[in-house]
């Protein structure tokens, strides 16, 4: 069936450092990808999204590359603050307007 | 700015209790969801309605009703609370048109059976 799966957290970073996140999906044919934020006490935001393959999401400095052949959409930031410091969600889309998260990856950024 | 709003925002029942969950969006979308967050287990879907009168089952529906009053309010019933059900409930929504649609989140309410 299509599922996500992320790297477990804690990201534990110094302000500053260089942040990946990985992703990885398993879904027939073409979903849509997405990378939700969660601040604390707070609901889910987008953060990007990408909708076919070599589509790259960009927001607030974080990018995400749709890699077909690899089946991920990693998250990268090039230098993380510390109110960075929040849940990120992958999730896809398999076309039919629901979406399927990923387990959360929990990002604490330490000045 | 409200976007989609969730009462109450925090609430402890007995087991067996009943209770209802409100949601409503101002974007005029035509799509709502409920969602529950466990730890280290992301969001799984409840229910949701693709459109006003119309509702489905979505990964973990068992325990739960819904009912889409109107384009803009959809709520979530628990008729005899368990403490299973014990977690964080989110409502969302987008737009119609399938596919790509981002979805837009209230704040939660978080939810504990006793």
């Amino acid at each position: 069936g299509n599922s996500v799966t992320q790297m477990e957290g804690p990201v534990t970073l110094s302000e500053e450092a260089f942040l990946t996140i990985n992703c990885t999906y398993t879904a027939t044919g073409y979903p849509s990808l997405f990378w939700y934020v969660q601040y604390p006490g707070e609901g889910l935001q987008l953060l990007l999204k990408a909708t076919k393959a070599d589509d790259k999401g960009s927001n607030k400095g974080f990018e995400a590359t749709y890699r077909k052949e690899t089946t991920s959409f990693h998250l990268e930031k090039g230098s993380v603050q510390v109110s960075d410091s929040a849940v990120y969600f992958c999730a896809l889309d398999y076309n039919t307007d629901k979406l399927i998260f990923g387990t959360g990856t929990r990002l604490q950024v330490f000045p | 700015n409200a976007g989609v709003t969730q009462t109450p925002k925090f609430q402890v029942l007995k087991t067996g209790q009943s209770m209802t969950l409100q949601c409503a969006q101002d974007m005029n979308h035509n799509s709502m969801y409920w969602y529950r967050q466990d730890p280290g287990m992301g969001l799984r879907l409840i229910y949701y309605s693709a459109s006003e009168g119309t509702t489905d089952k979505g990964e973990v529906p068992n325990g739960y009703n819904v009912s889409r009053l109107n384009k803009r309010e959809f709520s979530l019933r628990l008729e005899s609370a368990a403490p299973s059900q014990t977690s964080v409930y989110f409502c969302a929504s987008s737009e119609a048109g399938g596919a790509h649609q981002p979805q837009h989140f209230g704040d939660g309410t978080r939810l504990s059976i006793l």
